[in-house]
């Protein structure tokens, strides 16, 4: 299977800073990636697919890139509502598989 | 608006069968890939497996197949997911989630359940 590999593993970060977070895929998924932030006690929401394109409702300061096997989640102008755990996904290759997630702190 | 809705928590012993569900409603249920995901209290999300209602075409991941059995049911809208014979591993919260199409790309999981916790204890 396609193992994603995610870092860092967590991040304290203060309002107002850029975050990047990383995705590493074993092999290629082309542009087949996602990215979903889950907060406690709640169901993940999508924030990002197809690598760089936003979901419906997704804050423009979210953004994704890469394509094959490196990807990066971007926040510029971190909000104190963008804690959470972040987790990529591919569903290029079968089975689909997540990282293990980032989670990000605010300071 | 886009929903999935699941049943509710469920308890179990071990060896014991369970099936869940997960409602669709707010758009063409037959047409869109249903997912499910595992998530085990403080861990991350493992992917099970995924059915398309219109034709029952089902894939499932090597660390689940021969032990849960996803189904759907188009005219209740409805997915499940199965097990004959839990253990106490299988403890855990399972979401049901829709493969999203957007500008011609899937989304992957665009709409999320809200989520059935499944404890299975002697």
């Amino acid at each position: 299977e396609t193992v994603m590999t995610q870092s860092p593993a967590t991040l304290s970060v203060s309002p107002g800073e850029r975050v990047t977070l990383s995705c590493r895929a074993s092999r290629s998924v082309s542009v087949s990636l996602a990215w979903y932030q889950q907060k406690p006690g709640q169901s993940p929401r999508l924030l990002i697919y197809a690598a760089s394109s936003r979901a419906a409702g997704v804050p423009a300061r979210f953004s994704g890139s890469g394509s094959g096997t490196e990807f990066r989640l971007s926040i510029s102008g971190l909000q104190s509502e963008d804690f959470g755990i972040f987790y990529c996904q591919q569903y290029n290759n079968w089975p689909r598989t997540f990282g293990q997630g980032t989670r990000v702190e605010i300071k | 608006e886009v929903q999935l809705v699941q049943s509710g928590a469920e308890m179990r012993k071990p060896g014991q069968s369970l099936k869940i569900s997960c409602k669709g409603s707010g758009y063409g249920f037959s047409n869109y890939w249903i997912g499910w995901v595992r998530q085990v209290a403080g861990k991350g999300l493992e992917w099970i497996g995924i059915i398309y209602p219109g034709d029952s075409d089902t894939r499932y991941s090597p660390s689940f197949q021969g032990h849960v059995t996803i189904s759907a049911d188009e005219s209740l809208t409805t997915a499940f997911l199965q097990w004959t014979s839990l253990r106490a591993s299988d403890t855990a919260i399972y979401y049901c989630a829709r493969r999203g199409v957007a500008n011609g790309s899937y989304t992957d999981f665009d709409t999320w359940g809200q989520g059935t916790l499944v404890t299975v204890s002697s």
